[in-house]
């Protein structure tokens, strides 16, 4: 069965600093995607990126990456260059490739915290 | 920009009413989603729809019913409200491809209900 696992609950990071989130994930299936969403205090929820399970190189988008280790099943979320408004939850999900696997599980979330 | 939207974004309503959380796409996407999410806490995914006509539960058992009589329009409906159903409701869509894995979900900005 697929899981998703973010172990801080909570982060603080210096304004300007850079900060990693955690996620591991556990899955059967070859063929995986996994995503990280910001959800600020409004509520919706932001999609930041995506890594494939058969994408040989880190994905980047801006000032996030996503340092994939796929044999220790982790997809840690790296922020650099933190600003004030990071300070969000982040969400880690995860949605297996094969059949009747568009369902998307999604950790429990790390609430981040940027300090000026 | 995504291109969903949830109405109402906030409901007080007392217990015993009926009733239906809105939520459309003009994405033309196949897939859409309804997911609960208490304050602070991980999504759960209570109903999904592969297309028109299409409808199934999610992994949280869930009170409420949905329907997808056009593929832009996805709503949910509880029959009579009650005090544990006070949470937020994520409405989501997603476009299908041969890699099922890839496409990112499209959130709407969430109905935050309250049930007295």
């Amino acid at each position: 069965a697929q899981k998703i696992t973010q172990t801080q609950p909570g982060m603080f990071v210096q304004e300007k600093e850079a900060v990693t989130l955690d996620c591991t994930y556990d899955t059967s299936d070859p063929s995986y995607g996994l995503f990280w969403y910001k959800q600020p205090s409004s509520g919706e929820m932001i999609f930041l990126i995506y890594q494939g399970s058969y994408d040989q190189q880190n994905a980047t988008e801006g000032r996030y990456s996503l340092n994939f280790q796929k044999a220790r099943k982790s997809a840690n979320l790296v922020i650099s260059a933190s600003q004030l408004g990071d300070s969000a939850m982040y969400f880690c999900a995860m949605r297996e490739g094969g059949t009747g696997g568009f369902k998307t599980i999604f950790g429990a979330g790390t609430r981040l915290f940027v300090k000026a | 920009e995504a291109d969903i939207y949830q109405t109402p974004r906030y409901l007080v309503i007392g217990t015993g009413k009926k009733i239906t959380l809105e939520c459309s796409q003009t994405m033309g996407h196949d897939k859409m989603y309804w997911y609960q999410q208490d304050p602070g806490m991980e999504l759960h995914l209570i109903h999904y729809s592969y297309g028109v006509n299409s409808t199934e539960k999610g992994d949280l058992s869930s009170e409420s019913t949905v329907s997808r009589i056009r593929t832009e329009h996805f709503p949910l409906t509880l029959e009579s409200a009650r005090p544990s159903h006070t949470s937020q409701y994520l409405c989501a869509s997603s476009e299908s491809t041969v890699s099922s894995s890839y496409n990112e979900q499209f959130f709407g900005p969430g109905t935050r209900l309250t049930v007295l």
